[in-house]
């Protein structure tokens, strides 16, 4: 089993400019999230889905957007970079209430 | 507001000795607790859980204890190694049929030789 793969691993933006942040799980689970992480800050939720068709905001969800089509994938889409959203982003999956989350390895995006 | 505090933002300990980690939490009907660990460049791992039917759960040389009159919950690592040196989060537990984990800024624990 891969787990949580997360793609790029690494990421450059212009100020402006648009991307997608790929995530997919091969478990599956039923709930993902999406998570920054920024020195000092620890871990912050930004969107997670409890399944297909189904997602909700978490702490800081401006400046993305996310949708669940299928139950392996949480693709995660930043409209307009700005160097705020610098930062390592996080996937994670879990089998559902009281599971555990499992976590990919991260996205290290920059925004110049 | 949090609704888990994890109040030591780093610890400090000597190998072969007990670290212990701790977290404060307010809202009574949290029933399930977790905690988590995390390297440097790497996404956090699932380290033990404990349900609020319980007050220790033990895996190895990891402890959890949980004290529900104080709301209090605590990781216990005897004994602690270096290569648990790392980031120990204690993530905002699930309630109800939603499953959605906040973290905090965790405790950064230093296993020294």
């Amino acid at each position: 089993n891969a787990g949580v793969t997360q793609t790029p691993k690494f990421q450059v933006l212009k100020t402006g400019q648009s991307m997608t942040l790929q995530c997919a799980q091969d478990m599956n689970h039923e709930y993902m999230s999406w998570y920054r992480q920024d020195p000092g800050m620890g871990l912050r939720l930004i969107h997670y889905s409890v399944g297909a068709g189904i997602t909700d905001q978490g702490e800081v969800p401006n400046g993305y957007n996310v949708s669940r089509s299928t139950t392996e994938d949480f693709p995660l889409r930043l409209l307009s970079a700005a160097p705020s959203q610098t930062s390592v982003y996080f996937c994670a999956s879990s089998q559902g209430y009281r599971g555990g989350y499992t976590f990919g390895s991260g996205t290290r995006l920059t925004v110049v | 507001d949090q609704q888990v505090k994890q109040n030591s933002p780093s610890l400090s300990v000597q190998e072969g000795r007990i670290s212990i980690l701790n977290c404060d939490y307010t809202n009574s009907m949290f029933d399930y607790f977790l905690w988590y660990k995390k390297y440097p460049a790497e996404g956090p791992t699932f380290l033990i859980s404990i349900s609020s039917i319980k007050d220790k759960n033990e895996d190895g040389r990891f402890t959890v204890f949980l004290n529900k009159s104080a709301k209090h919950l605590s990781l216990h690592i005897v004994p602690s190694q270096p290569g648990d040196s790392a980031v120990y989060f204690c993530p905002l537990p699930y309630t109800g049929t939603a499953s959605k984990l906040t973290f905090g800024t965790g405790t950064r624990l230093q296993v020294t030789l």
